[in-house]
C-alpha cells in the first residue's frame, strides 16, 4: 500500500530565506506527483505538476523534482516571502487510483 | 484550464439529519472525480472517486455515499448523518495525467 510522508511537519524562516521541502513515497510506481498549497479553512491550490516521465518543473520561485528511483520529490521555495507562509501538501498517483497524500508541511515565514 | 464548484460552502446540520454536498466542474469533459476528507488537524482522506457516470468506488465505509448522475456532476449524500461525518469535505477532478484540481470545500458540523 503506496505510503506519502512528508518531513518537515512544520517550519518556521525568516523572509528572503531559500527552502525545500521534502516528499517520499513507498512504492516507485506512480504516475504523477503533484505539490499543492492551502490556506487555513480553504480548499487545495495546485502548485506543480511533475509527471512519472518528467525529472523537475519550475513555476516562478517554485521548482519540484522527482526521483522515482529513490521513491521521493523536493520543493525548493526560493526568497520566501510572508504570502507563502500555508501548508504544503505532496500527493502521488497511481495508475487506476486517486491522489494519495501526505500530511503536510506547515510553513511560516516571517517579515 | 478547469474549475471545481462546490458548495454548500457552510452548513451545521443534526445528528440523524440528511445530508447533500454538490460539485460540478467546468472547462473540461469526462474527468476523474473524487471526494476527500478532511478532520481537524488530520490529513486527506479519499472517500469516493468515479472515473465515468454512474461508476462510483468507495474507500471508506460509512454512512456516506456519492453518485455521478452526470459527467461533471458528482454528490455526496448522506441519509442520516452521525457527529463523526463532522469536516472539511473536498471535492477534486480532472483527466488522468493531468493537474487535478481542488474545490473550496464544504465545512459540515454535524451538531
Amino acid at each position: 500500500k503506496q505510503e506519502v510522508t512528508q518531513i518537515p511537519a512544520a517550519l518556521s524562516v525568516p523572509e528572503g530565506e531559500n527552502l525545500v521541502l521534502n516528499c517520499s513515497f513507498t512504492d516507485s510506481a506512480i504516475y504523477n506527483l503533484q505539490w499543492f498549497r492551502q490556506d487555513p479553512g480553504k480548499g487545495l491550490t495546485s502548485l506543480l505538476l511533475i509527471q512519472s516521465s518528467q525529472r523537475e518543473q519550475t513555476s516562478g520561485r517554485l521548482n519540484a523534482s522527482l526521483d522515482k528511483s529513490s521513491g521521493r520529490s523536493t520543493l525548493y521555495i526560493a526568497a520566501s516571502q510572508p504570502g507563502d507562509s500555508a501548508t504544503y501538501l505532496c500527493a502521488v498517483i497511481e495508475a487506476g487510483t486517486a491522489l494519495i497524500f501526505g500530511k503536510g508541511t506547515t510553513l511560516s515565514v516571517s517579515s | 484550464s478547469q474549475t471545481i464548484h462546490q458548495w454548500p460552502a457552510t452548513l451545521v446540520q443534526p445528528v440523524g439529519s440528511p445530508l447533500s454536498l454538490e460539485c460540478t466542474v467546468e472547462g473540461t469533459s469526462n474527468p476523474n472525480l473524487y471526494w476527500y476528507r478532511q478532520a481537524a488537524g488530520r490529513g486527506l482522506q479519499l472517500l469516493f472517486y468515479s472515473v465515468g457516470i454512474g461508476q462510483i468506488s468507495s474507500e471508506v465505509p460509512q454512512n456516506l455515499s456519492a453518485s455521478r448522475p452526470q459527467d461533471r456532476q458528482f454528490i455526496l449524500s448522506s441519509k442520516k448523518l452521525l457527529l463523526s461525518d463532522s469536516g472539511f469535505y473536498l471535492c477534486a477532478g480532472g483527466l488522468i495525467g493531468n493537474t487535478i484540481y481542488f474545490g473550496e470545500g464544504s465545512w459540515l458540523t454535524v451538531v
